[in-house]
């Protein structure tokens, strides 16, 4: 399984954007990335998922790169409700897919007025 | 729908008694999973279901630890006997085969606390 690198922490101004990276240098090519995320003593909530190109749902959008070695979360307006641990993982999905998740550190937003 | 529901939310008890966890994933979905959180560890799965057939426990930590799921509707996971190193969050989550096993719902924990 491609191993993903997240920044420990990040900060956001409330209202602006808030892009949060993550990169899987090794990623194949049937694995999809994956983001959650995990408000403070709330079980952890799936955000988006995607395999190569951009997707987009009400929550947030997903950038792969070209190259699928590294993806950027976006949380378009961030609010003071978005802090939480975001993480990004990478699973094969399909043929060999496992079912099982495995939560790394993830990445701590924290949201400012 | 309701979500996935889990109760008790809070159960503290002493060394060495049973506890018992209970889940109702999400109905339709057909994926069940069990999952354990300590400030330690993180956030690691235990075992998890398909069509209420365990699929996976290699992250059940001992034999004190055992998950059933007797239909679609219900599962627990009971600890027996209990010891303060089990002190933890639990979480059970659901997914639908359809989208795949990885678009998990999770449910709001049962924070167990052994004395």
């Amino acid at each position: 399984d491609a191993k993903t690198t997240q920044p420990t922490s990040m900060d956001c101004a409330e209202g602006r954007a808030a892009n949060l990276p993550c990169n899987h240098s090794t990623i194949s090519g049937n694995e999809y990335v994956y983001w959650y995320r995990q408000i403070h003593s709330q079980g952890p909530q799936y955000i988006i998922h995607g395999l190569k190109n951009n997707e987009t749902n009400e929550m947030a959008s997903l950038i792969i790169t070209e190259d699928r070695k590294s993806s950027t979360l976006i949380l378009p307006h961030a609010t003071l409700r978005d802090t939480a641990v975001y993480y990004c993982i990478v699973r094969v999905l399909g043929s060999g897919n496992t079912g099982k998740l495995i939560f790394g550190q993830g990445t701590t937003l924290q949201v400012k007025p | 729908d309701a979500g996935v529901i889990q109760s008790p939310r809070h159960e503290v008890t002493e060394m060495g008694q049973e506890v018992t966890l209970r889940c109702k994933p999400i109905s339709g979905h057909d994926y069940l999973f069990w999952y354990r959180q300590t400030m330690m560890r993180g956030l690691e799965l235990l075992i998890y279901f398909n069509n209420n057939v365990p699929i996976d426990d290699s992250g059940m930590p001992e034999d004190r630890f055992s998950a059933k799921m007797p239909n679609a509707s219900f599962s627990t996971l009971k600890i027996q006997p209990s010891e303060p190193r089990d002190s933890a969050v639990y979480f059970c989550a659901s997914s639908l085969a359809e989208t795949g096993p990885y678009e998990q719902y999770f449910g709001p924990g049962t924070r167990l606390t052994v004395t």
